[in-house]
């Protein structure tokens, strides 16, 4: 058990609709990581946030957002869902954003688009 | 840019043999360099990391050293379980970056 919690573990949804992942990070950490992970595209980083504000992005689309909130959660909203969102979405978290830090990943949520 | 290269699989290897799961990188500087392990249906687990060259990260008799020279991460195992069936994941950290840039992730599979 990593300490990083992720809810739902599981979603299906249609084409179309909008979907809001919550992310728990470890106590203490600051740093929320969000990636997905998809069968042609392997483990891609969407987004960083430290202590409340945005980070870094990545291979994010505009359809998607995030943030993270005063008590460091963090949400992944994604919106006008198509087929190809189908994916396991991680959110990591560590202690500050060095680069010699370990990213500690939650189980994931499993999105499916019908 | 950056960029992590590693042997696809799937490994099959029958109990108590060598592994090695190669991983080279593309980089500037001194990434940091991780390992880590996707069981079935799960998340992924920090494995073992090394932070700068000829470093040598171990743990639970899985090893893999830092060669800047050859800029790789090879992972090796003297003698694989049942259990260590997983996908292995290779990933650098750059110098000045923020997110982990992964591999495409080996499938190893011991059999009996």
């Amino acid at each position: 058990d990593s300490g990083v919690t992720q809810t739902p573990k599981h979603l299906i949804t249609a084409t179309g609709q909008r979907v809001t992942l919550r992310c728990s990070p470890r106590s203490g950490d600051l740093s929320v990581y969000w990636y997905q992970q998809s069968l042609d595209q392997g483990l891609q980083f969407l987004i960083q946030y430290y202590n409340g504000e945005e980070r870094a992005k990545g291979n994010i689309l505009e359809r998607f957002s995030a943030q993270q909130f005063p008590d460091l959660h963090s949400e992944l909203n994604l919106s006008s869902l198509e087929l190809g969102d189908s994916a396991l979405y991680f959110c990591a978290s560590s202690v500050r954003d060095f680069r010699e830090e370990t990213q500690y990943f939650g189980p994931g949520t499993r999105l499916l688009v019908l | 840019g950056n960029s992590v290269t590693q042997m696809e699989g799937p490994v099959t290897l029958s109990e108590e043999a060598f592994l090695t799961i190669n991983c080279t990188y593309t980089a500037t500087g001194y990434p940091s360099l991780f390992w880590y392990v996707q069981y079935p249906g799960e998340g992924l687990q920090l494995l073992l990391k090394a932070t700068k060259a000829d470093d040598k990260g171990s743990n639970k008799g899985f090893e893999a050293t830092y060669r800047k020279e050859t800029t790789s991460f090879h992972l090796e195992k003297g003698s694989v379980q049942v259990s260590d069936s997983a996908v292995y994941f290779c990933a650098l950290r750059p110098n000045s970056g923020y997110a982990l840039n992964f591999g495409k992730g080996t499938s190893l599979l011991v059999t009996p």
